[in-house]
């Protein structure tokens, strides 16, 4: 059960829009509306921005939005902070073996 | 307001056992799943296991059955993450996590588990 793919580092400036991309198969990201995203600082504990694809927590800025095309979900940031300089982590329900999968982690640098 | 609180830090030496804790409130234990993320240092997250408390079915990651063993004490809303002999690779933090459908809801603070080698 392989982790689903996410890029290294993305980067933007303030103010700037940033796409992250999570990449599965049809057995987890593309197969079901259970994707969810998660903001790390260092030595923190990960935080819930995007749940069931597209919903944001109360509390989330609406500066964060998710969507899903196939297998491919994405996390957007738009009007970049340098709060917002963290580790992002995507997960996915993967039907196969019937526990979720995480992505590897983004790490996004605010310019 | 649901909380999951873990047991504290370890250290132990290699080849010891080790059981860690999450205690569970504000939510109804039972009938919610409850499951364990491991951190290794300077990496990402992985989902080793999931637990229903109702009945006490364990759903784990493939790359960890027979590594670890999870519990669950419904009496006293705790669910356990257990090691028979630990090796220095378990070094690592690992969070509870109320899960749904894949995801985390909530997350545990965290217990840092520390196996020098």
């Amino acid at each position: 059960q392989s982790a689903l793919t996410q890029p290294r580092s993305v980067s933007g400036s303030p103010g700037q829009s940033v796409t992250i991309s999570c990449t599965g198969t049809s057995s987890d990201v593309g197969g079901y509306n259970y994707v969810s995203w998660y903001q790390q600082y260092p030595g923190k504990v990960p935080k819930v921005m995007i749940y069931d694809v597209s919903r944001r927590p109360s509390g989330v800025p609406d500066r964060f939005s998710g969507s899903k095309s196939g297998n491919t979900a994405s996390l957007t940031i738009s009007g970049l902070q340098a709060e917002d300089e963290a580790d992002y982590y995507c997960s996915s329900y993967a039907g196969h073996y019937n526990i979720g999968v995480f992505g590897g982690g983004t790490k996004l640098t605010v310019l | 307001e649901v909380q999951l609180v873990q047991s504290g830090a370890e250290v132990k030496k290699p080849g010891e056992s080790l059981k860690i804790s999450c205690q569970g409130s504000g939510y109804s234990f039972s009938t919610s799943y409850i499951g364990w993320v491991r951190q290794m240092p300077g990496k990402g997250l992985e989902w080793m296991g999931v637990i229903f408390p109702a009945d006490s079915s364990v759903r784990y990651r493939p790359s960890f059955q027979g590594q670890v063993t999870i519990s669950v004490d419904k009496s006293i809303n705790t669910a356990y993450l257990q090691w028979s002999s630990l090796k220095a690779s378990d070094t690592a933090m690992y969070y509870c996590a109320k899960e749904a459908w894949g995801g985390v809801e909530y997350w545990g603070q965290g217990t840092l588990v520390t196996v020098p080698s």
